[in-house]
């Protein structure tokens, strides 16, 4: 167990659907960062937070926003979904340094 | 071309084998080198982390890095059963926040 939490495990809606989903950090680390898994593009760093700030942004879509709360707990908000959106999607996180702890992900389904 | 090349096998070897796995990197940019275990929808788990050239070992596990040739190596010695999961190579640049991950190798140890 990394320390890291997920929830819900898994999410099933229908296009056109916004869902948030949350994340957990480690205790004391201040990083989070939201992946996303798909068997044909593989882990994909989609953005961090450090303490609150936005710090990095990779493959995000427009579609896509998070934030980090003042607890440091994060929320990703995935909006008009598409069924490509379908994926599961991993927040990792680390206090410095280069390595980071994954949670145990949130399957989402969209049909 | 992607940033980082792996295998994505299956690799499938007996119980008790060698199993030797690797990627390959593009970008001299990158200066640290992770390797994750993943099993089937879990989270990856950190195994190994390095940013040497060189060897460096874990219990049954060897991590091999070689700069100049932009090359890395997971070696598992004993492999068990257990040892049956999807392994991700991710590397970092000296600069920047996110990890960039390599599509996965499958191996399987068979009884």
């Amino acid at each position: 167990d990394s320390g890291v939490t997920q929830t819900p495990k898994h999410l099933i809606t229908a296009t056109g659907q916004r869902v948030t989903l949350r994340c957990s950090p480690r205790s004391g680390d201040l990083s989070v960062y939201w992946y996303q898994q798909s068997l044909d593009q593989g882990l994909q760093f989609l953005i961090q937070y450090y303490n609150g700030e936005e710090r990095a942004k990779g493959n995000i879509l427009e579609r896509f926003s998070a934030q980090q709360f003042p607890d440091l707990h994060s929320e990703l908000n995935l909006s008009s979904l598409e069924l490509g959106d379908s994926a599961l999607y991993f927040c990792a996180s680390n206090l410095a340094g280069r390595e980071q702890y994954f949670g145990p992900g949130t399957r989402l389904t969209v049909t | 071309q992607k940033e980082v090349e792996q295998d994505p096998g299956p690799l499938s070897v007996p119980e008790g084998a060698i199993v030797s796995l690797n990627c390959t990197y593009s970008n001299s940019a990158f200066q640290y080198f992770m390797w994750y275990r993943q099993y089937s929808r879990k989270g990856p788990e950190l195994l190994m982390y390095t940013y040497s050239s060189g060897n460096k070992e874990d219990g049954r596990f060897t991590a091999q890095v070689d700069k100049s040739s932009k090359y890395i190596s997971l070696f598992i010695r004993d492999s068990q059963p257990s040892d049956s999961a999807t392994y991700l190579c991710a590397i970092h640049k000296a600069a920047g926040n996110k990890l960039t991950f390599g599509g996965g190798t499958r191996v399987l140890v068979k009884p």
